[in-house]
């Protein structure tokens, strides 16, 4: 099935530092990816739809500027924490749905998540 | 207003029980598509099922199975004897249409189950 390829797995950082995150779809090509974020047991919280060439759609509530998104091609997505801070420490999550076809009909492939914890 | 209610948080069952895992979902569309994805501990999201909305036949796959109720809008899911590697949480979501012209897949809140040897 497709792959959805997310890294680094686990990221610890000082506050005040950047991370980024990347999101490569190994087998398919993703016009839209989408970058989700988790708190311990709870649901997952859509942040921004990433479009390839154009950009992001941040959800409300989400900084844009704290959180950037770039999808460069369209097969990688990255997101970069920046100056980080304790309480963007959560698992990040990215997924991404083949291009072609309906577009509401496409399922969607989930990379293995990426947890960061800002010291 | 697109919604996804899991009501039920925590699941605990006996190994062998069957379980039924509870979706109601609130959407205005009259196409969409409803989905349930599985993470274990490690954090994957693991695709079950997908289902569109002009389809209401009754799905079996193996011990899973699903009944997807436009009436009551509801996408329930079972699992026949369950297993100790069923343990995790599963997530039903929705996908809906945005005034932007695409789609977004909206989760519910999520049921973790954990089966007991």
């Amino acid at each position: 099935g497709a792959v959805v390829s997310q890294h680094p797995s686990r990221v610890i950082c000082k506050s005040g530092t950047s991370v980024k995150i990347e999101c490569r779809s190994l087998d398919f090509q993703a016009t839209t990816m989408f970058w989700y974020r988790q708190f311990p047991k709870q649901s997952l919280m859509l942040m921004a739809t990433s479009n390839e060439g154009s950009k992001a759609t941040y959800e409300q509530g989400v900084e844009k500027d704290k959180f950037l998104i770039n999808h460069a091609s369209l097969t990688l997505s990255t997101l970069t924490v920046t100056s980080a801070h304790p309480e963007d420490s959560s698992f990040y999550i990215c997924s991404a749905r083949p291009s072609g076809g309906a577009k509401e009909a496409g399922e969607l492939f989930f990379g293995e998540g990426s947890r960061l914890t800002v010291l | 207003a697109q919604k996804v209610t899991q009501a039920q948080t925590e699941i605990s069952v006996v190994e062998k029980e069957d379980v039924t895992l509870d979706c109601v979902y609130e959407t205005r569309d009259t196409t969409y598509y409803l989905f349930w994805y599985k993470q274990p501990p490690s954090g994957e999201l693991v695709f079950l099922i997908r289902r569109n909305s002009f389809d209401e036949q009754n799905e079996i796959s193996g011990r899973y199975s699903w009944n997807f109720q436009k009436s009551t809008s509801s996408f329930n899911f079972t699992i026949t004897a369950s297993q100790v590697v069923d343990s995790a949480v599963y997530f039903c979501a929705l996908s809906a249409y945005t005034t932007s012209g695409t789609y977004k897949y909206i989760f519910g809140t999520g049921t973790r189950l954990k089966v007991l040897a």
